[in-house]
């Protein structure tokens, strides 16, 4: 069974350009998660998708995020514009139907602002 | 707000030595525990995770950790490393009732066995 996937694993821009990052969670998981892990930091919590519903966006940082799951099936996070702040790491994950499951986490989206 | 903390931030430690990475946490309510691991240039993986039952949990590759609710920690520990255990290791909370089902994780401890 394939794992979670994410595309690309690194991605370099400049401050103001547009970048958008995506997650193809294992198949038949209904909850797909975004966290983000800015250096030396922990990881935090950006949002949940319940299919193509966001459950909590509690944790996106502002309105240059925009995270979608068309479908119910893979997501996709844009930042736009991206400032230097925003550099990190992204981290997609996902569980089956029930909530309180194991999450199954991504390799990461690598994303340097310059 | 929840919050994580890891004690320490980077570990280093020779070969069949032990381990203890520490672990505490500040929501007061019902609570699910993790602890992940991210070997260089792969994914974070689950180590262990504690729901309800037996506060002494065990994991993967020899990795055990104790819940001990009135101290609000979880300990992750294991008798005897290996070089192979060089990793970060995160610990995370889930809170139940009112949290959603995101986890809040501490800073990460950086582990390095040499030989």
């Amino acid at each position: 069974e394939a794992g979670v996937t994410q595309f690309p694993s690194h991605s370099v821009i400049e401050k103001g350009q547009t970048v958008t990052l995506r997650c193809d969670p294992i198949s038949g998981h209904d909850n797909l998660y975004w966290y983000r892990r800015v250096m030396g930091k922990e990881i935090k919590f950006l949002l949940h998708f319940v299919k193509e519903s966001k459950q909590d966006e509690s944790g996106m940082p502002n309105n240059r995020f925009l995270a979608e799951r068309t479908g119910g099936t893979y997501s996709t996070l844009k930042v736009q514009p991206a400032e230097l702040e925003d550099s990190g790491v992204y981290f997609c994950a996902s569980s089956p139907g029930r909530s309180y499951n194991e999450q199954f986490f991504g390799p990461g989206t690598r994303l340097t602002v310059l | 707000a929840q919050s994580v903390s890891q004690h320490n931030h980077h570990v280093i430690l020779s070969e069949a030595a032990s381990l203890e990475l520490g672990c505490n946490y500040s929501y007061g309510g019902t609570v699910n525990l993790f602890w992940y691991v991210q070997y260089p240039g792969q994914h974070l993986q689950l180590l262990l995770k504690y729901f309800s039952g037996d506060p002494l949990v065990k994991g993967i590759k020899g990795f055990e950790a104790e819940f001990i609710k009135s101290k609000f920690s979880f300990n992750l520990r294991k008798p005897s490393v290996q070089w192979s255990d060089t990793a970060e290791y995160f610990c995370a909370v889930r809170k139940i009732g009112g949290g959603g089902n995101k986890l809040t994780f501490g800073t990460g401890t950086q582990l390095k066995v040499e030989l």
